[in-house]
């Protein structure tokens, strides 16, 4: 396993679009993050899944936003009309249930830009 | 609810400088301390972490020591090199907080480290 894959990697839209990126978490970890990374700032909290369940949200998660994680492997993050505020580094990570965050591991993200 | 203040950047240092990057923290439960870092076009890596008060990370050279009564968390190096140059952030996780605090690391805004040769 090489970690956690995201892709793509980087991803040009315009303003109004629907775009969607995708998480491989590492195999063997149940947990899974999001987050948000703006230019000049650490990351922010997104959403959390332990399994296939979405069990934490942040407000800024904004209902246009939308994470799955079917059968509890890979996840899907989703932005419907997107405004150039949404341009971002999106991140995820993966642990395990044992070890929580002492142990996360993170992605390389994938930096959104909207025209 | 929990916030991390790390010191601001930019740094610029010469190869085999002492490195010190200054974190403290804000959380209503026993937080555990992570120093992440971010090499240019890549991922976050985790750098070291603490668990407990008085706990001392350390990986790579670096080092890092959870002190309860400051409530902080200083990144330190005694002789940085070239390739040390990166993003560093803070962040804690609290997982004895509330529910929302024990699923989420909170970050600083992150501090970037240039070494000169």
């Amino acid at each position: 396993d090489t970690g956690v894959s995201q892709d793509p990697r980087h991803k040009i839209t315009k303003r109004g679009q629907n775009v969607t990126f995708r998480c491989d978490p590492i195999s063997e970890h149940n947990r899974l993050y999001w987050y948000r990374q703006t230019l000049g700032q650490g990351p922010e909290f997104l959403t959390y899944f332990q399994n296939e369940a979405q069990l934490e949200k942040s407000r800024l998660l904004s209902d246009r936003f939308s994470a799955e994680r079917p059968k509890g492997s890979f996840s899907t993050l989703e932005i419907q009309r997107t405004e150039q505020g949404d341009s971002a580094m999106y991140l995820c990570a993966s642990s395990p249930k044992v070890t929580g965050l002492t142990e996360a591991f993170f992605g390389q993200g994938t930096r959104l830009t909207v025209v | 609810g929990n916030s991390v203040t790390q010191m601001e950047g930019p740094v610029t240092l010469s190869e085999e400088a002492f490195l010190t990057i200054n974190c403290t923290y804000t959380a209503t439960g026993y937080p555990s301390l992570f120093w992440y870092v971010q090499y240019p076009g890549e991922g976050l890596q985790l750098l070291l972490k603490a668990t407990k008060a008085d706990d001392k990370g350390s990986n790579k050279g670096f080092e890092a020591t959870y002190r309860k009564e400051t409530t902080s968390f200083h990144l330190e190096k005694g002789s940085v090199q070239v390739s040390d140059s990166a993003v560093y952030f803070c962040a804690l996780s609290d997982p004895f907080g509330t529910s929302g605090s024990a699923r989420q690391l909170t970050f600083g805004s992150g501090t970037q480290l240039t070494v000169l040769p």
